[in-house]
């Protein structure tokens, strides 16, 4: 039963434009979400979270956007950079277990110079 | 300095025999996690230990056992090892009460099993 989704397995960018990445999840009882980015060869390291009661998180060349009635969120890279290739995850949590993600299966970015 | 290190990066076995993965955390964390990505790419957590105790486990079988010798080790021994079971094993480590979900992942562990 997949509870998160990302639904485009690949995304390529022009390097300097903007990246947005979506996801939908189906579990009402979320109410943490973050995205994971991941090289080859290594393990996800964290990029950004946002808690339900916001809409919007910002970090930098990165946004998070949740619209929690249509259960999506997306991420925004602006602008966007080589060395932001790599796979994104997205993850939701449900409080208390905040360490038990479900994640979707990644969506593979390449900035192409 | 490595955060989170698990060994080996690869292993390489036969069906039928028992295998460990080595966790070692050096961020002070309580909570530690072993999460499973298939090959479908799914990040699936199995276990999660705070301070010692199982706190989460994700109904995967007992072939797997974890255990925790101190907060900063969580190892992974796994018995008659099948073919489903190779995968990418990650650990991860976090604040306790799961840090926000701001996990500290290893590079994983390649299991294949032929």
């Amino acid at each position: 039963d997949q509870q998160v989704k990302q639904n485009s397995p690949s995304l390529s960018v022009q390097e300097g434009r903007i990246s947005i990445l979506n996801c939908d999840y189906t579990n009402s009882m979320f109410d943490y979400f973050l995205w994971y980015k991941k090289y080859p060869a290594e393990g996800p390291t964290f990029l950004i979270s946002i808690s339900s009661i916001k809409d919007k998180n910002e970090d930098g060349r990165f946004t998070v956007f949740l619209n929690k009635s249509a259960k999506h969120l997306s991420l925004h890279i602006v602008p966007s950079q080589p060395g932001d290739s790599a796979v994104y995850f997205c993850a939701a949590s449900g409080s208390p277990s905040l360490g038990r993600l479900y994640f979707g299966r990644g969506t593979q970015l390449t900035v192409w110079p | 300095d490595t955060a989170v290190s698990q060994t080996p990066k690869y292993l390489v076995t036969q069906m039928g025999n028992d295998k460990s993965i080595k966790c070692e955390q050096n961020l002070g964390h309580d909570t530690m996690y072993w999460y499973k990505q298939d090959s479908k790419k799914f990040l699936k957590i199995m276990f999660s230990y705070n301070n010692k105790e199982l706190i989460i486990n994700e109904t995967v079988p007992n072939r797997f056992s974890p255990k925790s010798p101190d907060k900063a080790h969580l190892n992974l021994h796994i018995n008659s090892l099948e073919l489903g079971d190779s995968a990418v094993y990650f650990c991860a480590s976090s604040q306790a009460g799961g840090g926000l979900g701001k996990l500290f992942f290893g590079s994983g562990t390649q299991l294949s099993v032929l």
